[in-house]
């Protein structure tokens, strides 16, 4: 069965440090990726999208994700955060021959002034 | 567009009755995605169609809950009899492509059952 690792489930950070969350899926196929962001009392909006090409993908507000074949991971990063930052991010998983969209079960991140 | 549009906002029921979830999806889109989030389990996705058609309905948890799709601009997700556990956030979304572009999301239903 097609599933989405998130190991991370809460990071405190200071802001202007660095931020990885890791994202690991278990499918073996060619598969799309994603990060999609969830503020506190918000929907789910998409932060970036990984479907063919450069394995590097940059996002919106400086977050970028590397995707590594080898390794199944899709990892976020971004060099500083900030206190807006601060809000629930979901990695989700894709085959591009099914319509399914897999969410992992999130990494709550505060960041503090 | 307005974006994917949910209603109830917020819904407080008294278990054994009846909740229907309402959604509008982005005009043009042809994927629409019923979410159920929990803090214990996450999202999970419930149910899906395509072209008003149900697709994939193996997330549904039990025959309490079934979902339609009458036209492209509308869809329902019914819980008929409400019990607690079903308490969480119901999202709505909807896609444009196959191979699932971006999904945009509405506000969720925030479910009550006491």
């Amino acid at each position: 069965a097609q599933s989405v690792s998130q190991h991370n489930h809460h990071v405190i950070l200071s802001e202007a440090a660095s931020l990885e969350l890791g994202c690991n899926y278990s499918y073996g196929g060619t598969v799309n990726l994603f990060w999609y962001v969830q503020y506190p009392g918000q929907h789910l909006q998409l932060l970036l999208k990984y479907f063919s090409g450069d394995p590097l993908v940059k996002g919106i507000k400086g977050f970028e994700a590397e995707f590594i074949k080898s390794k199944f991971s899709f990892n976020l990063r971004k060099p500083s955060v900030q206190w807006s930052d601060t809000a629930e991010y979901f990695c989700a998983v894709t085959r591009p021959n099914t319509d399914k969209l897999i969410f992992g079960t999130g990494t709550r991140l505060q960041v503090f002034p | 567009d307005a974006g994917v549009i949910q209603s109830p906002r917020h819904e407080v029921t008294e278990m054994g009755q009846e909740v229907t979830l309402r959604c509008k999806p982005i005009s043009g889109h042809d994927y629409l995605f019923w979410y159920r989030q929990t803090m214990m389990r996450g999202l999970e996705l419930l149910i899906y169609f395509n072209n008003n058609v149900p697709i994939d309905d193996s997330g549904m948890p039990e025959d309490r809950f079934s979902a339609k799709m009458p036209n492209a601009s509308f869809s329902t997700l019914k819980i008929q009899p409400s019990e607690p556990r079903d308490s969480a956030v119901y999202f709505c979304a909807s896609s444009l492509y196959r191979g699932h572009t971006e999904a945009f999301f509405g506000q969720g239903t925030r479910l009550t059952v006491v």
